[in-house]
């Protein structure tokens, strides 16, 4: 079956770093979602993605879906502390039902002590 | 607009009960999924419903099952509840089945299920 690779699983943020994670995907696909999960909450939905090569912002949020379709970047810049959270990458290589989206296991971001 | 809902929150059962877990979707949207979700699996699919209508399910056993009413508020049952069932059980409305830009899923916050 499909796979999501999600990397990193964690990674610790000084207030003011930029973030990057990425999600790689073993076939192609032609919708990239990223959602963020805060603790005791459900998933929203961070930003979209459609078209292969289509950069996309939602404040200091920007991701990509890649060239190739089978995988995607998401990038923090100037990270603040509420920033904090599980952010899933989630990919579609066909429409027809919401089940067939498939998410990544989560980039855990948390606050350097 | 008022966010997806679901009830309850938090929930402790042993095993063997059952249980019946509820989501009221953002007004106006005709579709609910329902997902469950655990820190070795990951989110995973349960069943999908449209004009209630079941149009996809997940690869779990039948003792989950849910069902929608024509105000397109959902529930989903598990019976004979075993310890793995202990999970994060999300429900997603979205506004109509097919999905695509302008048709992404809103998660509501949750029903934690614990199984004891």
């Amino acid at each position: 079956g499909q796979q999501l690779n999600q990397s990193p699983q964690s990674m610790f943020i000084q207030e003011g770093e930029d973030v990057s994670m990425n999600c790689t995907s073993s076939s192609i696909f032609n919708t990239w979602l990223w959602y963020k999960q805060d603790p005791g909450e459900g998933p929203v939905l961070l930003i979209a993605l459609y078209k292969a090569g289509e950069l996309t912002s939602n404040g200091r949020l920007t991701a990509q879906f890649g060239i190739t379709r089978k995988d995607s970047f998401l990038n923090i810049s100037a990270s603040i502390p509420s920033d904090v959270g599980i952010y899933f990458c989630a990919g579609r290589n066909y429409g027809g039902s919401q089940g067939n989206l498939i998410f990544g296991k989560g980039t855990k971001l948390s606050v350097k002590p | 607009k008022a966010g997806v809902t679901q009830t309850p929150r938090y929930l402790i059962k042993t095993r063997g009960q059952q249980v019946t877990l509820s989501c009221s979707p953002i007004s106006g949207h005709r579709s609910v999924s329902w997902y469950q979700q655990t820190p070795g699996q990951g989110l995973q699919f349960l069943f999908e419903y449209f004009s209630e209508t079941q149009r996809n399910k997940g690869n779990f056993p039948g003792r989950f099952s849910g069902r929608q009413f024509s105000n397109s508020r959902s529930e989903m049952n598990v019976s004979t509840l075993e310890l793995g069932d202990s999970a994060l059980y999300l429900c997603a409305s979205s506004l109509e089945w097919n999905p695509g830009p302008y048709n992404e899923q809103f998660f509501g916050p949750g029903t934690r299920l614990t199984v004891l």
